[in-house]
C-alpha cells in the first residue's frame, strides 16, 4: 500500500513568511509524529498525535510552530514568521497505534529560509 | 531525560567486509525499545532492526545484527557482507513507552561502502 507522503518536497521562503507543511499518513494509522532534522543533526521530536487525544506538543521549539490533524488523518505543520534557523528537513511518521513500536517515515520536506 | 550518543560521525568499509557502528544511550527506564534506522540520500528513513529491552537475545535481520548490552547501555549494529547499497546515514534511536512513544535519535553515522 501507499506509504507516508509529504508535500511539498522542497520549500524555499523568505524570512518572516508563514509556511505550511503537509503530511498524509498511512491509511488506518492512528499515531502521527513530526520530527525536525537540522543539518548535521539527528532527528528532533516536535509533536505527536494519537487518535482524538490531546497532542503532545512538548517538542515544539517556540510558539511560532503549531500543528493540527484533521479528521484523524492529514496533518499540517505551520511555522509562522519563519527564521533562518528554521531551515531543516521536516519529517513526518505514522504508526498503527501508539503501542506499536515501528514508525513509518515519509520522505520529508526540505525547508530553506532565506 | 533520555539521550542517545553515536560517537562515530563517519565510517567506511570495503564491499563484502564487516563493519560495526556504535551507539550508547542513557535512561532510567527499564522497559524500552532500541532501533537502527537507515537514511539514504533519498531522505527516506528505513527501519533496519529493532530490539526490545526485555529480550536478552540479540536481534538479527539477515546481514544486520545488534550487540545489545543492557547494563552497559550499549547497542551496536554489525553489518556483515557490506554492499554498496548499504551506503547511507545510520541513526540509532531510543523509545520509552511512556508518556509518549516518541523516538530519541543520535546524531548519526555516515557509512560509505567502497567497491
Amino acid at each position: 500500500g501507499a506509504g507516508v507522503s509529504q508535500s511539498p518536497s522542497n520549500k524555499v521562503t523568505e524570512k518572516g513568511k508563514d509556511v505550511e507543511l503537509r503530511c498524509d499518513p498511512i491509511s488506518g494509522h492512528t499515531a502521527l509524529y513530526w520530527y525536525r532534522q537540522s543539518l548535521g543533526q539527528g532527528l528532533e521530536f516536535l509533536i505527536y498525535f494519537q487518535g482524538n487525544s490531546a497532542p503532545d506538543k512538548s517538542g515544539l521549539p517556540s510558539d511560532r510552530f503549531s500543528a493540527e490533524r484533521t479528521g484523524g488523518s492529514v496533518s499540517t505543520l505551520t511555522i509562522q514568521r519563519t527564521q533562518q534557523e528554521d531551515s531543516a528537513v521536516y519529517l513526518c511518521a505514522s504508526s498503527p497505534t501508539s503501542s506499536y513500536n515501528e514508525q513509518f517515515f515519509g520522505p520529508g520536506t526540505r525547508l530553506t529560509v532565506l | 531525560a533520555q539521550t542517545v550518543t553515536q560517537s562515530q560521525p563517519e565510517m567506511s568499509v570495503q564491499e563484502a567486509e564487516t563493519v560495526t557502528l556504535s551507539c550508547t544511550y542513557d535512561t532510567s527506564e527499564n522497559n524500552y525499545y532500541l532501533f537502527w534506522y537507515k537514511q539514504p540520500p533519498s531522505r527516506q528513513m528505513i527501519l533496519v532492526i529493532r530490539q526490545e529491552a526485555y529480550k536478552q537475545q540479540n536481534a538479527t535481520e539477515n546481514r544486520f545484527s545488534v550487540n545489545f548490552q543492557k547494563a552497559a547501555k550499549s547497542f551496536s549494529l554489525k553489518i556483515s557482507d557490506s554492499q554498496l547499497g548499504d551506503t547511507a546515514m545510520y541513526f540509532c534511536a531510543f523509545m520509552a513507552l511512556l508518556p509518549t512513544d516518541k523516538l530519541i535519535f543520535g546524531t548519526g553515522t555516515r557509512l560509505q561502502v567502497f567497491p
